[in-house]
């Protein structure tokens, strides 16, 4: 079975850049992963950011964006605000089967 | 506005099994397809398959296979998942998400199933 990898814990600083990554077990990541990217904060349910590698939801700022990034799925966040501490976990296809990679717990400090 | 909405909390003796309702409202149901997510607790999220609301084809977690039925009813655009042989690992809270062309968008609100003897 797919193992999916993910940084346990980023910090930055507010209006900084930091980019997540999400590796897989089978190999580079591609289109054909279909990422998709999901906020949680504590105590909510989860909120998708990003599916299908780079495209936004409606309610995903614009300073959200994904991308493939060496062999990775990537999530980078732009003049990261303090709202943005979260987990943030991404999810790939793969062998048909959808695939959670273990999140990034993101401190904004 | 695109809504699913969960039944609410459920406590089980282990051996039993469980049945999470998911009413959907806001979008034409047999359209798109509903993923089971679970989150036991402080854990982060695990998928455990997906059902076709359009002809009832189903996909599920090699770890949930055997244990796990997801069903659907048009009339009522409401999805199910029932889970068996429950254990104390299977304490979590379960989400529906609906999901179609490799886009989870609109989630439930959560379902918490405590297995305790």
């Amino acid at each position: 079975q797919t193992v999916v990898t993910q940084e346990p814990s980023l910090t930055v600083s507010p209006g900084g850049t930091v980019t997540l990554t999400c590796a897989s077990s089978t190999g580079v990541v591609t289109s054909g992963f279909y990422p998709n990217w999901f906020q949680q904060k504590p105590g909510q349910t989860p909120r998708s950011l990003i599916f299908s590698t780079s495209n936004k939801q409606s309610w995903t700022p614009a300073r959200v964006s994904g991308s493939l990034l060496g062999g990775k799925a990537a999530l980078t966040l732009s003049g990261v605000q303090p709202e943005d501490e979260a987990d943030y976990y991404c999810l790939l296809l793969s062998g048909g089967l959808w695939v959670f990679g273990g999140g990034t717990k993101l401190t904004v400090l | 506005q695109v809504q699913l909405v969960q039944s609410g909390l459920e406590v089980k003796k282990p051996g039993a099994s469980v049945k999470v309702s998911c009413k959907t409202s806001g979008y034409t149901f047999t359209s798109f397809g509903v993923s089971w997510v679970r989150q036991a607790p402080g854990q982060g999220l695990e998928w455990l398959g997906w059902i076709n609301a359009n002809n009832g084809h189903t996909n599920f977690a090699q770890t949930f296979q055997g244990r796990v039925t997801m069903t659907t009813d048009s009339s009522t655009t409401t999805a199910y998942m029932e889970l068996r042989s429950l254990t104390s690992d299977d304490t979590a809270v379960y989400y529906c998400v609906r999901d179609w062309a490799y886009d989870l968008d609109y989630w439930g609100q959560g379902t918490l199933v405590t297995v305790s003897s």
